[in-house]
């Protein structure tokens, strides 16, 4: 078990661009979230996963952005036509047990410049 | 949407006891987490309370109280390693973990 990882760590594009990032959560949690988090706020939820199925989206979430679990392994985050307010760190969180805690990844910060 | 408060700022120096309070609304409610993030790093898991009472883990324990809608988590012997963003967390019925907006607390020597 080595934990939640994600990549990239850090991401620079240019606005305008598409962006993807990857997260390999703990093998045996079939729970996946995706969370986006500004400096000084929390974590805002994105959508989440139970295997492969997405099962729900935030509102925040606009069209731009979209998100796979293929296999109900890893996860893909892709945002398309990236807009400077989409600069933050973009988390992701397995969870085994339902209603007990996550395990969250180390992030991949994005920035649009 | 559900909401959570918490104070954004806490001091304390070493040793102390500090207590992060945290209220939300109640629909749909069904349980509280904390997590401690440090700058520049994942946040972290720390408790999760679906009743009433505390729960003890080391020097750290949560508290619910369901009907004040009302939690805290209570840090003993600071230190100074414990200065980090505590963040609580709810869990609603038919939803995902909502977090609070955080506390910053600086440990001071």
């Amino acid at each position: 078990d080595t934990g939640v990882s994600q990549n990239p760590r850090h991401k620079i594009t240019k606005r305008g661009q598409n962006v993807t990032f990857r997260c390999d959560p703990i093998s045996e949690h079939n729970r996946l979230y995706w969370y986006r988090q500004t400096l000084g706020q929390g974590p805002e939820f994105l959508t989440y996963f139970q295997n492969e199925a997405q099962l729900e989206k935030s509102r925040l979430l606009s069209d731009r952005f979209s998100a796979e679990r293929p296999k109900g392994s890893f996860s893909t985050l892709e945002i398309q036509r990236t807009e400077q307010g989409d600069s933050a760190m973009y988390l992701c969180a397995s969870q085994g047990l339902v209603n007990y805690g996550y395990t969250f990844g180390s992030g991949t910060r994005l920035t649009v410049v | 949407g559900q909401s959570l408060e918490q104070p954004s700022e806490v001091t304390a120096v070493e040793g102390a006891i500090v207590q992060i309070n945290c209220t939300y609304q109640t629909s749909g409610f069904y349980g509280l987490s904390w997590y401690q993030q440090h700058d520049g790093g994942a946040p972290t898991f720390l408790s999760y309370n679906a009743l009433d009472g505390l729960e003890e883990t080391g020097r750290f324990s949560s508290f619910l109280s369901r009907s004040d809608s009302y939690g805290y988590l209570l840090l003993q012997e600071l230190q100074m390693k414990d200065s980090a963003s505590y963040f609580c967390a709810a869990a609603f019925y038919g939803q995902n973990f909502v977090f609070g907006p955080g506390t910053r607390l600086s440990v001071l020597p």
